[in-house]
């Protein structure tokens, strides 16, 4: 089974700051990865899928990046919206997700 | 718009079963698989399976093996989650989400509103 990392755990972060969280896998997946957001009491929503491809409706500050076992999924200017935990998923061999980044209020 | 809506919370006791069900409208249901992932209080996601509604194939994580049976109906557009045997550790929300048709290797681009399966004595 391909086992997902993330880090760090929990983020604590400014509205307006650059925030970027990195997700491991433990064999390569290739660019078969997908980030999620999610707010407590609610389904994930799906913000980026294959690293780095943005879901339609999901606005421009969000990004993916990477290839192979790591990847980063980078908010380029924290809103008051995205405080939020977000997990990555590797869809490579069946679905594997990591254990979950929070982004709290600093 | 696509909606997938989700039977209501249950409550179980150890040793039974359970059978969570997801109507899907607003696209063709057998263009697409569904996948179901739970979320135990204050966890994390786990994927438990696949199925796909387009030639009913299916594949299930190997921790849930012989436990658990996902099928769909696709005349009512709707996918059945049933786990057998509940532990206490199978307490969590379960999720249906729209899936790849043709593998069990897929993100995920709808989800239901999830469903609270409790299992205690």
């Amino acid at each position: 089974d391909i086992q997902m990392t993330q880090s760090p755990s929990t983020l604590s972060a400014s509205v307006g700051d650059r925030v970027t969280i990195t997700c491991r896998a433990s064999q390569s997946i290739s660019s078969w990865l997908a980030w999620y957001q999610q707010k407590p009491g609610k389904a994930p929503k799906l913000l980026i899928y294959k690293a780095s491809s943005l879901e339609s409706g999901v606005p421009s500050r969000f990004s993916g990046s990477g290839s192979g076992t790591e990847f980063t999924l980078t908010i380029s200017s924290l809103q008051p919206d995205d405080f939020a935990t977000y997990y990555c998923q590797q869809y490579n061999s069946y679905s594997t997700f990591g254990p979950g980044t929070k982004v709290d209020i600093k | 718009q696509v909606q997938l809506v989700q039977s209501g919370a249950e409550v179980k006791k150890p040793g039974a079963s359970v059978k969570v069900s997801c109507k899907a409208s607003g696209y063709t249901f057998t263009s697409y698989g569904i996948s179901w992932v739970r979320q135990a209080p204050g966890q994390g996601l786990e994927w438990m399976g696949w199925i796909s509604a387009y030639n009913g194939n299916t594949n299930y994580a190997q921790k849930l093996q012989g436990r658990v049976t996902m099928t769909t109906d696709t005349s009512t557009s709707t996918a059945y989650m049933e786990l057998r045997s509940l532990r206490s550790d199978d307490t969590a929300v379960y999720y249906c989400a729209r899936a790849e048709p043709y593998g069990s290797g897929s993100c995920f681009d709808y989800w239901g509103q999830g469903t609270l399966v409790t299992v205690s004595s």
